[in-house]
C-alpha cells in the first residue's frame, strides 16, 4: 500500500534551518511528484510547493521564494524539504504528500511533522 | 493566484443531519477539486477528487457536484465519525490553493 512515513518532530531556533524527509513506499516514486503543505496551529492548510521527482523541477509559493528548497532522492524514493532562516510564525505541521503529474490531483499524504520554533 | 470561498466557517448539525458545504472558485477550474476530512492531529483525508469522483473506501454518504466555479459537498446522513473539518482544494492551476475550511461538529 502506498505510504509516506515523515521525519521526526523538532525544536529550531529562530534564524536556524530546518530538513523534513517523507520516505514513499508502494508505488514507483518518480511516477508522482511531492507536494509540501503546512499548517499552522488552528489554522488552515498552506501550500508550499511541488516538486517533480521525475525530473527534479520545483514550483514555490511566492511567500516562501528564496527560503525554501525542495529535491527528491530517486535512489531512496524520499523527498525533502528544507526551510531557511526560520521564524517564530513558521511554527506548524509540515504535511509531504503525493501529486499526480497528469491531472495534479494530491491524494496520499505523510502524517505531517511539527516544527516549532522558539528561542 | 486563484481564491477558493468556502462556507460555511463552522457548522453545528446532529446525528442524521443532511449537510452541505460550498466552495466557489476565483475562476473557472473545471472540475479539478478535491474535497478533504481532517480530524484533530491528523493528515487530511481525500474523500472526494474531480469535484465528484468518491475515493476507493469512502462511505457513499459523501457526495460532491459542480464544475468551474461553484462546487458542493454533501453528507447526506450525519454520522458520530464525520465530525471534522472540510477543505476544498483546487489543482487546476499552481499554486494549489485550499478553502478557509468548514468546521463541523455536534450540536
Amino acid at each position: 500500500q502506498v505510504q509516506l512515513v515523515q521525519s521526526g518532530a523538532e525544536v529550531k531556533k529562530p534564524g536556524a534551518s530546518m530538513k523534513v524527509s517523507c520516505k514513499t513506499s508502494g508505488y514507483t516514486f518518480t511516477t508522482y511528484g511531492i507536494t509540501w503543505v503546512r499548517q499552522a496551529p488552528g489554522q488552515g492548510l498552506e501550500w508550499m510547493g511541488w516538486i517533480s521527482v521525475y525530473n527534479g523541477n520545483t514550483n514555490y509559493a511566492q511567500n516562501f521564494q528564496g527560503r525554501v528548497t525542495m529535491t527528491a532522492d530517486t535512489s531512496a524514493s524520499t523527498a525533502y524539504m528544507e526551510l531557511r532562516s526560520l521564524r517564530s510564525d513558521d511554527t506548524a505541521v509540515y504535511y509531504c504528500a503525493r501529486k499526480k503529474y497528469s491531472s495534479g490531483l494530491v491524494d496520499y499524504w505523510g502524517q505531517g511533522t511539527l516544527v516549532t520554533v522558539s528561542s | 493566484d486563484i481564491q477558493m470561498t468556502q462556507s460555511p466557517s463552522s457548522l453545528s448539525a446532529s446525528v442524521g443531519d443532511r449537510v452541505t458545504i460550498t466552495c466557489q472558485a476565483s475562476r473557472d477550474i473545471s472540475n479539478y477539486l478535491n474535497w478533504y476530512q481532517q480530524k484533530p492531529g491528523k493528515a487530511p483525508k481525500l474523500l472526494i477528487y474531480d469535484a465528484s469522483n468518491l475515493e476507493t473506501g469512502v462511505p457513499s454518504r459523501f457526495s460532491g457536484s459542480g464544475s468551474g466555479t461553484d462546487f458542493t459537498f454533501t453528507i447526506s446522513s450525519l454520522q458520530p465519525e464525520d465530525f471534522a473539518t472540510y477543505y476544498c482544494q483546487q489543482y487546476d492551476n499552481l499554486p494549489d490553493t485550499f478553502g478557509q475550511g468548514t468546521r463541523l461538529d455536534i450540536k
